[in-house]
């Protein structure tokens, strides 16, 4: 089974528009952690934000905030006032911690293209 | 935050040749982890490489395919070894920041493409 889903490979938002990219994770660890990250067209790695599994608030980075439910098993990420420079793949990662090994594995990613 | 330099950063290469990439971070980090990413595909761990050990290599991955050396603390090399058109992907090496989020910082990837 898929411990990261990503159900969408693509979407198109208008420029200025919030955008939410989702994210559902399968863990029987109580402990662990949710990234989300960037990869632009020039393929580096961006990270961008983290939930803890204990933080009872929402990260928020900026423009970047992250929906967490922990009941769902969720936590989508949302961009406000999406920009051009906003088009790139974005990747849902999972750390569990109860494995003790620092692993983290991603998710099949959704590429996100901002129109003008 | 550390600084992770990797190279090549591209390379085309001849099947059944062997290509070694390397990653340089300049900070001591225990635990580095290789990925591979093929292309228009998410990132699959190869495996995790701590000093003066033998690297743990994840399932469908093997050490004569993809040997891994990491002599030192800061530095990291991993080999893919007779190589075909099935291994053209990016490579990227990575290491856990040191806070308490851990997220990952990445090199720049290798991009290798096997004719």
């Amino acid at each position: 089974a898929q411990k990261i889903t990503q159900t969408q490979p693509g979407m198109f938002v208008q420029e200025k528009e919030a955008v939410t990219l989702d994210c559902t994770y399968d863990t029987s660890d109580q402990s662990y952690g949710l990234f989300w990250y960037k990869q632009p067209s020039s393929g580096e790695m961006i990270f961008l934000i983290y939930q803890g599994s204990y933080d009872e608030q929402n990260a928020t980075e900026g423009r970047y905030s992250l929906n967490f439910q922990k009941a769902r098993k969720s936590a989508n990420l949302v961009i406000s006032a999406s920009q051009l420079g906003d088009s790139a793949m974005y990747f849902c990662a999972m750390r569990e911690f109860g494995r003790g090994d620092d692993k983290i594995i991603f998710g099949k990613g959704t590429r996100l293209h901002i129109l003008p | 935050s550390a600084v992770i330099s990797q190279k090549p950063s591209r390379d085309i290469c001849q099947r059944g040749t062997s290509l070694t990439i390397q990653c340089q971070v300049d900070s001591q980090v225990t635990m580095m982890f290789w990925y591979r990413q093929q292309p228009g595909q998410s990132l699959t761990l190869i495996a995790t490489a701590n000093q003066g050990s033998e690297a743990t290599y994840e399932s469908g991955f093997v050490i004569d395919k993809f040997p891994i050396s990491r002599p030192n603390l800061t530095f990291s090399t991993l080999t893919v070894s007779n190589m075909s058109p099935e291994d053209s992907s990016i490579y990227l090496c990575s290491f856990t920041s040191g806070r308490n989020t851990g997220e990952l910082f990445f090199g720049e990837g290798s991009r290798l493409t096997v004719l």
